[in-house]
């Protein structure tokens, strides 16, 4: 049972423009939601969460939104540079455990 | 953010044949957890390793084949017993944050590969 699902493998967008990495859950306990950038041979890096009371939340050049009603968040960058190529998780918690659930993963290739 | 290194990077591991894993922090930390990714798959949790207290392992986890040890509040091990082939994946530890939004720190991974 995937709690959480990031439907899209892969995506490839152009240097300047915008990428937009989906990711949706099932579990409406869900209270917290977490972006990670992983790049070959290192471990996943932290890039933005937000909290499951507000439907934004933006940091430079990352802004991830919050559909609960529809039990879906998304990572927008912009503008999508190069050195964004990796691979993106988001990862969900609930409570005060720390676990984290984690999506499958979408592999971003910026063109330069 | 915290400071996080694994021990070995990398090793080639006999069927049969166990292998430990060593995670260092550069700081006390109350929360680390240990994952696995297998070949093109998600990050799973494995277990959460409790300093003075015994781990608790996620479903399909357990002790017997993945002995966990958090002696102090800057360092863990995990070690994978009887290997197989399937054993074979990125091994990686990470430390919780103690307070909310919760966000965990990974270490660079340990690549097992069973032959």
């Amino acid at each position: 049972d995937q709690q959480v699902k990031q439907n899209s493998p892969s995506l490839s967008v152009q240097e300047g423009r915008i990428s937009i990495l989906n990711c949706d859950y099932t579990n409406s306990m869900f209270d917290y939601f977490l972006w990670y950038k992983k790049y070959p041979a290192e471990g996943p890096t932290f890039l933005i969460s937000i909290s499951s009371i507000k439907d934004k939340n933006e940091d430079g050049r990352f802004t991830v939104f919050l559909n609960k009603s529809a039990k879906h968040l998304s990572l927008h960058i912009v503008p999508s540079q190069p050195g964004d190529s990796a691979v993106y998780f988001c990862a969900a918690s609930s409570g005060n455990t720390g676990k984290l659930i984690f999506g499958q993963g979408t592999t971003l290739q910026v063109k330069p | 953010s915290a400071v996080i290194s694994q021990k070995p990077s990398r090793d080639i591991c006999q069927r049969g044949t166990s292998l430990t894993i060593q995670c260092q922090v550069d700081s006390q930390v109350t929360m680390m957890f240990w994952y696995r990714q297998q070949p093109g798959q998600s990050l799973t949790l494995i277990a959460t390793a409790n300093q003075g207290s015994e781990a608790t392992y996620e479903s399909g986890f357990v002790i017997d084949k993945f002995p966990i040890s958090r002696p102090n509040l800057t360092f863990s091990t995990l070690t994978v017993s009887n290997l197989s082939p399937e054993d074979s994946s990125i091994y990686l530890c990470s430390v919780g944050r103690d307070r909310l939004p919760y966000e965990q720190y990974f270490g660079p991974g340990t690549r097992l590969t069973v032959t």
